[in-house]
């Protein structure tokens, strides 16, 4: 069992807007800013698309944008591609003890 | 532009011990801005953080893993290292190692290899 909670999947039409949550605890997600998300296409390695909860890498675009209200964050994609159509996972830092902790993944659909 | 690549044995016996390298290429190791860890994803689960480590030699794992996991630097050699002992089946999975965030906590993995796959198996 992950120690962030994340739907098993969602789905959208391209051209439309999902959010796919991550809840945590006051321990982790809502104990600091520092909330990222990854976006993983069969058989390929996991790809950083948010940092700081909201902050994007060079490169994604800003179709992809994260935020954070207590112990939930979420991704927001918006104008649905079908290239957008990947495993997402959210990723927290959890304290001086356990460090670092995953979601258990969503799957995004793009019907 | 900053590479990572990752090789060792693709096949581990019950009871020994895993042993991998991730090698960096395109840009220094002695970053005193970022950790190089590890990440593991068994075959159809999401992804597990092991552990990291600094050119400095600080290093912080998971406390699940602890027990069993050493993971090392070699600055000379642009390379770091995961050792996993007593290894069942439960760590046959892919083994990806990624460039990790730091300020001044480790955070956020924004450069990974392309992974490895390890099977425990007799």
């Amino acid at each position: 069992q992950s120690a962030l909670t994340q739907p098993r999947s969602v789905s959208g039409s391209p051209g439309q807007s999902v959010t796919i949550s991550c809840t945590g605890t006051s321990s982790d997600v809502g104990g600091y800013d520092f909330v990222s998300w990854y976006q993983q296409h069969p058989g390929k390695a996991p790809k950083l698309m948010i940092y700081d909860v909201n902050k994007r890498p060079s490169g994604v675009p800003d179709r992809f944008s994260g935020s954070k209200s207590g112990n939930t964050a979420s991704l927001t994609i918006s104008g649905l591609q079908a290239e957008d159509e990947a495993d997402y996972y959210c990723c927290s830092y959890a304290g001086s003890y356990t460090f670092i902790v995953f979601g258990g993944g969503t799957k995004l659909t793009v019907l | 532009q900053l590479q990572l690549q990752e090789s060792g044995p693709g096949l581990v016996k019950p009871s020994e011990t895993l042993s991998l390298t991730c090698t960096v290429s395109g840009d220094s190791i002695r970053s005193s801005s970022y950790y190089w860890g590890w990440i593991r994803q068994p075959p159809g689960k999401g992804l597990e953080w092991i552990g990291s480590i600094h050119y400095s030699g600080s290093s912080y794992y998971n406390p699940s893993l602890k027990s069993r996991l050493t993971i090392s630097i070699d600055t000379s050699k642009s390379q770091f290292s995961l050792k996993l002992s007593s290894v069942t089946a439960a760590d046959t999975a892919v083994y990806y190692c990624a460039r990790v965030g730091y300020s001044p906590i480790v955070k956020d993995m924004d450069v990974w290899g392309q992974g490895t796959t390890v099977t425990v198996s007799s």
